[in-house]
């Protein structure tokens, strides 16, 4: 067990929907980042955060969009969703911003139907 | 070109042979170098990480970086047939917050 929880483990929607994935980081890490894993591209980096400010963006669409909460959870929002927006989303935390030592989650399922 | 390629495999060997993954990349500017293993259906987890070349031994499993040849290896003795997942090798800069993945080698341990 990582320590980094991620809710809920499966979600199935339609498209155009919008959906929300919660993420809990490991206690006193700072960073949290989000990640899309598809067969066909691989691991991609998606948004970080570090305590409370977005830090670094990597290839998240404009419909998705990512906050953190003063007690470090973060969301994931996931708006006007496609059929190619099915994947595994996994957030990870660390508590250097420069995630040197990034402790993944489970990973949220997404199927868009 | 993707900044960080692996052969996707699948790799299969016999329980306690040497395995030997590899990775190349072309940014120049990468300066920590990672590998995770990831389970089926699981998050990817840290095995080990590296900074600049090198060599660093973790129980069975040693990780080689070669900066020259933009070269980075896993080396797993003794494997196990527990060994067997998809290993992810992964680099950034100093300055950089983002991980490049390479898209992972599916390994399996024949007992």
């Amino acid at each position: 067990d990582s320590g980094v929880t991620q809710t809920p483990k499966h979600l199935i929607t339609a498209t155009g929907q919008r959906v929300t994935l919660r993420c809990s980081p490991r206690s006193g890490d700072l960073s949290v980042y989000w990640y899309q894993q598809s067969l066909d591209q691989g691991l991609q980096f998606l948004i970080q955060y570090y305590n409370g400010e977005e830090r670094a963006k990597g290839n998240i669409l404009e419909r998705f969009s990512a906050q953190q909460f003063p007690d470090l959870h973060s969301e994931l929002n996931l708006s006007s969703l496609e059929l190619g927006d099915s994947a595994l989303y996994f957030c990870a935390s660390s508590r250097d911003p420069l995630n040197t030592e990034a402790f993944f989650g489970q990973g949220t399922r997404l199927t868009v139907v | 070109q993707k900044e960080v390629e692996q052969d996707p495999g699948p790799l299969s060997v016999p329980e306690g042979a040497i395995v030997s993954l590899n990775c190349t990349y072309s940014n120049s500017a990468f300066q920590y170098f990672m590998w995770y293993r990831q389970y089926s259906r699981k998050g990817p987890e840290l095995l080990m990480y590296t900074y600049s070349s090198g060599n660093k031994e973790d129980g069975r499993f040693t990780a080689q970086v070669d900066k020259s040849s933009k070269y980075i290896s896993l080396f797993i003795r003794d494997s196990q047939p527990s060994d067997s997942a998809t290993y992810l090798c992964a680099a950034r800069d100093n300055y950089g917050q983002n991980l490049v993945f390479g898209p992972g080698t599916r390994l399996s341990v024949l007992p």
